[in-house]
């Protein structure tokens, strides 16, 4: 059980354009769901928490016109990178709990997404 | 600001070898810790996970500790394995969000 999915697994995209990216619970209702950012050789970076039917909470640092994100079902998240640029090249991954306040126990990672910016 | 390290940032080690990683953190007010593998471009791998009031726990071939007072934690991979080649992070629960190592990339080679 507590399976998440994501959507591409890989994406490439010219720059200025937008890409979206799916977080998906397959089998439990996702209160809460996360996003992480992950660059070569670096640690996993939080960029927002998102409760379901609320609006993103943002980590400092991150643009949340950029970076929208959309959690409009218990079993959907969305990220959506507009005008993408190189530098947002990265792998992100999204995690998912089912509850509001999700430590270590109850957060599930999903595979991940590989967005290269050309 | 919680700060985590991992030492060594990368290990290259013969088949057999017993090995230990190491995760430091810098806040020891943290809630549990828990050791991940990441293959080359997927996601994460749940390993061990030790809550707050735990000190070590095991499952086959690792076991993990976790001592809050010096802010450390460690991975022991008994007689390691070509397939144990992965990136090892550790992360912790510290107020209500996780933060993460950077990872040792282990190597173990046949």
């Amino acid at each position: 059980g507590a399976v998440v999915s994501q959507h591409p697994s890989r994406v490439i995209c010219k720059s200025g354009t937008s890409v979206k990216i799916e977080c998906r619970s397959l089998d439990f209702q996702a209160t809460t769901m996360f996003w992480y950012r992950q660059f070569p050789k670096q640690s996993l970076m939080l960029m927002a928490t998102s409760n379901e039917g609320s609006k993103a909470t943002y980590e400092q640092g991150v643009e949340k016109d950029k970076f929208l994100i959309n959690h409009a079902s218990l079993t959907l998240s969305t990220l959506t990178v507009t005008s993408a640029h190189p530098e947002d090249s990265s792998f992100y991954i999204c995690s998912a709990s089912p509850r509001r306040r999700a430590g270590l126990r109850e957060q599930y990672f999903g595979p991940g997404t590989r967005l290269t910016v050309t | 600001k919680q700060e985590v390290t991992q030492i060594p940032a990368a290990l290259s080690v013969p088949e057999g070898e017993n090995l230990v990683l190491n995760c430091s953190f810098t806040d020891s007010a943290i809630y549990n810790l828990q050791w991940f593998r990441q293959d080359p471009g997927k996601g994460l791998t749940s390993l061990l996970l030790i809550q707050s009031s735990q000190r070590e726990q095991t499952s086959g071939r690792l076991n993990a500790s976790l001592d809050k007072s010096s802010g450390r934690s460690t991975l022991y991979i008994a007689a390691s394995q070509p397939g144990d080649s992965a990136t090892y992070l550790c992360a912790l629960e510290y107020g209500n969000k996780l933060v993460f190592g950077a990872g040792t990339i282990l190597r173990v080679k046949s």
